[in-house]
This record gives C-alpha cells, sequence and structure tokens, in this order.
C-alpha cells in the first residue's frame, strides 16, 4: 500500500510570492490533515480536511489556506510569503474523521525555503 | 498558546539506560494520547498511545505513563539504542473530533 506522497519535497520562493503544496493520501483514507514544523515551534496544526469539507483550523493568517479534492488529494496553498513561513509542511491522512481520531500516517513533507 | 507542554528539548542517553520524556497538558478534555518518533528527512511515525482508562500500556521497549489527575504523561524507553536516536513528539487531543495538537518535541540521541 503507497504511502501518503507530498510534492514538492524541496522548494525556494522568495518574499511576496505564493506557493502551492499537494498530498496524496494513503488509499481508502479520507481525512487529510497540515502541519507546519519548525525547530522552534515543533508542529502546529494549520487546517485538516473530510471528505471535502474543512472539519478544523488552527491559528494561522488567512494566507494560508487549503482545499480537497472529491478524490481526497489535498493541496495548501501560502500567498504572500514571508520569510518566516519557511518551514517543512507535512500532510497527514487517516482513516478517521479528524486527525484527533486516530493514527495519523504522514509524508515526508515539502521543505519551503523564503528568501 | 501551547496546549501540551513537553520537556526536556532534548536528551543524551547512553546505551542501555532509561530514556524518559515528559508531558503536560491543561485541557481536561483530552482523552487520546499518542507519542510520535520522527527520524531525519522522514515524517513522523505512531510509536504508542494511550487514553485515560489506563495508567500504563507498554509496548517492548516503550511504556507509556499517564497521570490524569496531575495531567501528565510521560515516555520511557528501556535499554535505549543508538538506534532509537530521533525527534519524539507527545501529543493529545479531544473526543476524536479535534484535531491532533503536538508538544515542540524532544530530540533524543542515545550514545555508544
Amino acid at each position: 500500500k503507497a504511502g501518503v506522497t507530498q510534492t514538492p519535497r524541496y522548494l525556494i520562493k522568495t518574499r511576496g510570492q505564493q506557493v502551492t503544496l499537494s498530498c496524496s493520501p494513503i488509499s481508502g483514507h479520507r481525512s487529510v490533515s497540515w502541519y507546519q514544523q519548525t525547530p522552534g515551534q515543533g508542529l502546529q496544526f494549520l487546517f485538516e480536511y473530510f471528505s471535502e469539507t474543512q472539519r478544523n483550523k488552527g491559528n494561522f493568517p488567512g494566507r494560508f489556506s487549503g482545499r480537497q479534492f472529491s478524490n481526497s488529494r489535498s493541496e495548501m496553498n501560502v500567498s504572500t510569503l514571508e520569510l518566516g513561513d519557511s518551514a517543512l509542511y507535512l500532510c497527514a491522512s487517516s482513516s478517521g474523521l479528524t486527525s484527533g481520531a486516530g493514527e495519523l500516517f504522514f509524508g515526508e513533507g515539502s521543505r519551503l525555503t523564503v528568501l | 498558546q501551547q496546549q501540551v507542554k513537553q520537556s526536556p528539548q532534548s536528551l543524551i542517553v547512553q546505551k542501555g539506560g532509561i530514556s524518559i520524556i515528559n508531558c503536560a497538558y491543561e485541557n481536561t478534555a483530552f482523552d487520546y494520547f499518542p507519542w510520535y518518533q520522527q527520524f531525519p528527512g522522514k515524517g513522523p511515525a505512531l510509536l504508542i498511545a494511550i487514553r485515560p482508562d489506563v495508567s500504563e500500556k507498554k509496548e517492548g521497549r516503550f511504556t507509556i505513563s499517564f497521570n490524569k489527575s496531575a495531567k501528565q504523561f510521560s515516555l520511557h524507553i528501556m535499554d535505549s539504542q543508538p538506534g532509537d536516536s530521533a525527534t519524539y513528539f507527545c501529543a493529545a487531543s479531544a473526543s476524536g473530533n479535534t484535531p491532533l495538537v503536538f508538544g515542540k518535541g524532544t530530540r533524543l540521541s542515545v550514545i555508544a
């Protein structure tokens, strides 16, 4: 069974640009959640989706947005990039309704560097 | 506001020793407490989890101890091995309807 796939794995952007990250969950999983990982803050919850509906949203500015498609694949977008957005963005899928309902299966992440 | 406070930030343990990582929470609605293990270049993976109906859960060399009254839980790694060197995250959620919130992580180094 294929794991969670995130693309791209690495990307470099400049301030003010926007970026779109993609996540393909494990087959059969309908829940996808996104986390931002930085050395100082650990894993911070961004948002999560179940069957194309946003279930929960973390405490991030509106520049961070996401969506989920009918095939459960998800994308997140960050507009007007700031230096502080440099981080590893992790996607996780699960068979539960939310990320808190059971085991999360993480991808290897998309490492974003903002210059 | 950090919902789950994890300590220490980093830990160095001799091979064969016991590694102990602690977490504390405030939200009494939390009822699911997993630990995740992350190796460099990889995403976190579930290591072990506990619910508040038991005070301890053991899987191999890994044990979670849970103290509901103190709102604390900890991970014990017995007979620590160099292969256990990784970052460990505690986490918590409430009733399966809220997102999983993580501690800031503990970088464990097991030296021979």
